[in-house]
């Protein structure tokens, strides 16, 4: 039982290249969720899901697209990589939505 | 105004001491309660629930007052290993029950 994973651990782009992050988790949860935390800032929430097949924006959604098209996968996507969106990124999980369960996170730099 | 603000501190205190971490939050329509426990970078993990009645676990205690929207975490006994970001969370049971994250205290205990 490995609960959330994130994959890359850390990546390094340029300014307007593309990527995706990809989240995994395995504990059947309905809910999951994509955060970026910088300092000062605290964790802000960027796109969340409610199920399978489902999408929301969340605090700071622009610059970002997500999909849901497995229930165990949530995949972030950034178009255009802005020096801005330079964060470390969070994937979580949960059943309830109450308590959320973090993968190790994704350190992303933009130059 | 942030919705969930906490003294980032750091608090350094030596061992066996006890200290205190406070937080206010500004939407009064918040639901539930936590603190969540974040090491160096690591991901936050769920540190405790947080009561109106106020609850303990072991050396943690936590408090929450309605009236004034202020959450407090009270640790004894301090250790090494609580040296770390405490971050104070406030659940809104809207869609995706989102949760909104303080930026966190940072606690150092020292020898």
């Amino acid at each position: 039982n490995a609960g959330v994973t994130q994959t890359p651990k850390f990546r390094v782009l340029k300014t307007g290249q593309s990527m995706t992050l990809l989240c995994a988790q395995d504990m059947n949860h309905e809910y999951m969720y994509w955060y970026r935390q910088d300092p000062g800032m605290g964790l802000r929430l960027i796109h969340y899901s409610v199920g399978e097949g489902t999408t929301a924006k969340g605090e700071v959604p622009d610059g970002y697209n997500v999909s849901r098209l497995k229930k165990q996968n949530f995949l972030l996507g950034l178009e255009s990589a802005a020096p801005s969106q330079t964060s470390v990124y969070f994937c979580a999980s949960s059943s309830t939505g109450i308590e959320q369960y973090f993968g190790p996170g994704t350190r992303l730099t933009v130059t | 105004r942030k919705e969930v603000e906490q003294d980032p501190g750091p608090f350094n205190v030596p061992e066996g001491a006890t200290v205190a971490f406070n937080c206010t939050y500004s939407n009064s329509a918040s639901q539930s309660f936590f603190w969540y426990r974040q090491d160096c970078r690591k991901e936050p993990k769920l540190l405790m629930s947080v009561y109106s009645s106020g609850n303990e676990d072991g050396r943690f205690t936590a408090q929450l007052n309605r009236a004034s929207q202020y959450i407090s975490l009270l640790i004894r006994d301090s250790k090494l290993s609580d040296s770390a970001t405490y971050l104070c969370v406030v659940n809104h049971l809207v869609a995706g029950n989102m949760l909104t994250f303080g930026g966190g205290t940072r606690l150092m205990v020292k020898p």
